[in-house]
């Protein structure tokens, strides 16, 4: 059992590029979530699904594309890379979006934009 | 709207000594309340939940935390601090629904001394 599985661990953008952040889980959770991971500030929403077919923008969508085809996946697309996205993203899952369920985390995506 | 604020940023204690974290939130629902611990280039991990059941909860790691309504706090005590707690935590607060159901503390930096 994986859990929340991240892919890649690490990652250098040059400003203007694209890329996507993979996500899976194995937990067949209906709540996924991108978070991003500033100094300081702690974990902050950039989207979430709360099922396949079904997302909403969190706090700090801007710059950030996702879809959720099944269950088990949700990429997070960065349509232009910017320096202002540079930043540790950890991708999240729960059972479903009620309040007092726990997510679970992934290792995280340490992203760095030139 | 909702809000946590972690009173310290970093907590340094020597090894076997207690541990206190402060946490104090603001919620409009019933809240649910998480401790969350990030060991270095990991993600979270669920440390303790409350969910409007017992005010004194018992996590994982002999960690431990008492709900107090009156003074809106949630703060998170180990009697005897191990070198291995030496991590960053999180206080959570999560309200019903909504695009922002969860939000984070700015965090809070554990060093244990030997």
């Amino acid at each position: 059992n994986a859990g929340v599985t991240q892919t890649p661990k690490f990652q250098v953008l040059k400003t203007g590029q694209s890329m996507t952040l993979q996500c899976a889980q194995d937990m067949n959770h209906e709540y996924m979530s991108w978070y991003r991971q500033d100094p300081g500030m702690g974990l902050r929403l950039i989207h979430y699904s709360v099922g396949a077919g079904i997302t909403d923008q969190g706090e700090v969508p801007n710059g950030y594309n996702v879809s959720r085809s099944t269950t088990e996946d949700f990429p997070l697309r960065l349509l232009s890379a910017a320096p202002s996205q540079t930043s540790v993203y950890f991708c999240a899952s729960s059972y479903n979006r009620a309040g007092d369920q726990p997510q679970h985390f992934g290792d995280g995506t340490r992203l760095s934009i030139l | 709207a909702q809000s946590v604020t972690q009173l310290d940023s970093h907590v340094s204690v020597s090894e076997g000594t207690p541990v206190l974290l402060r946490c104090n939130y603001s919620s409009s629902y019933s809240p649910s309340l998480f401790w969350y611990v990030q060991h270095p280039n990991k993600g979270l991990q669920l440390l303790l939940k409350y969910t409007s059941a017992a005010t004194l909860v018992k996590g994982i790691n002999g960690f431990e935390a008492e709900f107090k309504k009156s003074e809106t706090s949630f703060h998170l005590t180990k009697p005897s601090a191990h070198m291995s707690d030496a991590a960053e935590y999180f206080c959570v607060v999560s309200g019903n629904t909504g695009r922002r159901a969860l939000t984070f503390g700015s965090g809070t930096r554990l060093q244990v001394q030997p």
